[in-house]
């Protein structure tokens, strides 16, 4: 049963609008999540993370939001750009650093 | 730059052969993993390794096993490969105490069982 979520399996957005990538979790005990980016042939790469004694979290043009009375997370990007078209995963931690993944979402941004 | 690597791209073997995926990272980490990824369930843990020679099952471990024997090198052993384990496999490493928990990723393996 996958405790995490992600119920969008795509998403396209324009060049300089905002792309938000939705992620839901069953488990309360999660004490961190991350976002990675994975482009086509490569591995995962890290993007962003947020502890869950936050609520907010901004790096550059992406921000990650935790609502944990909802269960839900949430990733901002602003403005988005063609580069960042790629499948982005959202994750969870119960300990050290074992995750739980959610399915992906696969961005595209179009001109 | 941490470098995670794996011994092959793609790999096609047959129904019961032993199949052996290499993982090996440069950055002297205390922790490694491998994964499986397939479409609409993501990244699933199948083992992990906090230390040469110590090994955890993760969710799905099943018709798999791993061997640490030197901390650089992480290998996952495929011991009768079945037509359900094509798939793509991905190995992570991350140092042990890592604040934010973030993993280094290799390029992944697509394996193809026929």
């Amino acid at each position: 049963d996958q405790q995490v979520k992600q119920n969008s399996p795509s998403l396209s957005v324009q060049e300089g609008r905002i792309s938000i990538l939705n992620c839901d979790y069953t488990n309360s005990m999660f004490d961190y999540f991350l976002w990675y980016k994975k482009y086509p042939a490569e591995g995962p790469t890290f993007l962003i993370s947020i502890s869950s004694i936050k609520d907010k979290n901004e790096d550059g043009r992406f921000t990650v939001f935790l609502n944990k009375s909802a269960k839900h997370l949430s990733l901002h990007i602003v403005p988005s750009q063609p580069g960042d078209s790629a499948v982005y995963f959202c994750a969870a931690s119960l300990s050290w650093g074992k995750f739980q993944f959610g399915a992906g979402t696969q961005v595209v941004v179009t001109p | 730059d941490v470098k995670v690597t794996q011994s092959s791209r793609y790999l096609v073997k047959r129904t019961g052969e032993k199949v052996f995926l290499e993982c090996v990272q440069d950055m002297d980490h205390e922790n490694m993993f491998w994964y499986r990824q397939d479409p609409g369930l993501g990244l699933r843990l199948i083992y992990f390794s906090y230390d040469v020679k110590m090994k955890e099952k993760g969710d799905i471990p099943e018709g798999y096993s791993v061997s640490r024997e030197k901390k650089e090198r992480f290998s996952l052993i495929l011991e009768s490969a079945s037509t359900n384990q094509t798939s793509m496999y991905l190995c992570a490493s991350n140092p042990r105490g890592a604040r934010s928990y973030e993993q280094y990723f290799g390029p992944g393996t697509r394996l193809t069982v026929t």
